[in-house]
């Protein structure tokens, strides 16, 4: 059973590009979390999303930052017009149940703006 | 809201010392407490993980008890080796309110292991 992919593990964009970064859960995981670990911080929680559903997107910036989780395919997070605090590690996590601690992560995508 | 506070690091030790990371909470209800291991360049794996007040999560030799009356869960393991060094999170999940199942991370600490 493949793990948690996500793609690509590393983007480069210029300020003011868009990043798309692709997340394919667990085979059976219909549950995806979305974290983002800044420089030398914790990972702080993003969004929360069953197919077709946003679930929880408190930890979502208010501005530029969307994601969706379609009933095929990846979940998408997508970063408009992004600016350099947006460098960080993206981390995906997924889950076969609701509310589940059971998480498991996929390897990030690092986003780099320059 | 919930949080995790983990000590300052980062931690360097010589192999085969004793290893203490501290991490304490506040949360409400009754959470679920893990530790997560990051080695470099690498998502999270879950180390060990304890549900319920006293119990004991164990992997690897790593050890932590799940501690309600001093909201802990203090990560230890009795000899270190290299292969150790890593980022070690500790984290809670909260079933309770509206958390739907997010994790709660603290902010890391930094293992290195010297031989």
């Amino acid at each position: 059973n493949a793990g948690v992919m996500q793609n690509p593990r590393h983007l480069v964009r210029r300020r003011g590009q868009e990043a798309r970064l692709r997340c394919s859960p667990m085979k059976g995981h219909s549950h995806v979390y979305w974290y983002r670990q800044l420089p030398e911080e914790g990972l702080k929680f993003m969004v929360y999303l069953q197919k077709e559903n946003i679930i929880d997107e408190s930890g979502m910036p208010k501005e530029r930052f969307s994601a969706e989780f379609p009933k095929e395919g990846p979940s998408i997070l997508r970063i408009q017009q992004v600016v350099r605090g947006d460098s960080a590690a993206y981390f995906c996590a997924s889950s076969p149940r609701t509310n589940s601690y059971e998480q498991y992560f996929g390897p990030g995508t690092r986003l780099t703006v320059t | 809201g919930d949080s995790v506070t983990q000590m300052e690091g980062p931690v360097t030790l010589s192999e085969e010392a004793f290893l203490t990371i501290n991490c304490t909470y506040t949360a409400t209800g009754y959470p679920s407490l893990f530790w997560y291991v990051q080695y470099p360049g690498e998502g999270l794996q879950l180390l060990l993980k304890a549900t319920k007040a006293d119990d004991k999560g164990s992997n690897k030799g790593f050890e932590a008890t799940y501690r309600k009356e001093t909201t802990s869960f203090h990560l230890e393991k009795g000899s270190v080796q290299v292969s150790d060094s890593a980022v070690y999170f500790c984290a809670l999940h909260n079933a309770g309110g509206t958390s739907y199942g997010k994790l709660t991370f603290g902010q890391g600490t930094i293992l290195t292991v010297h031989p």
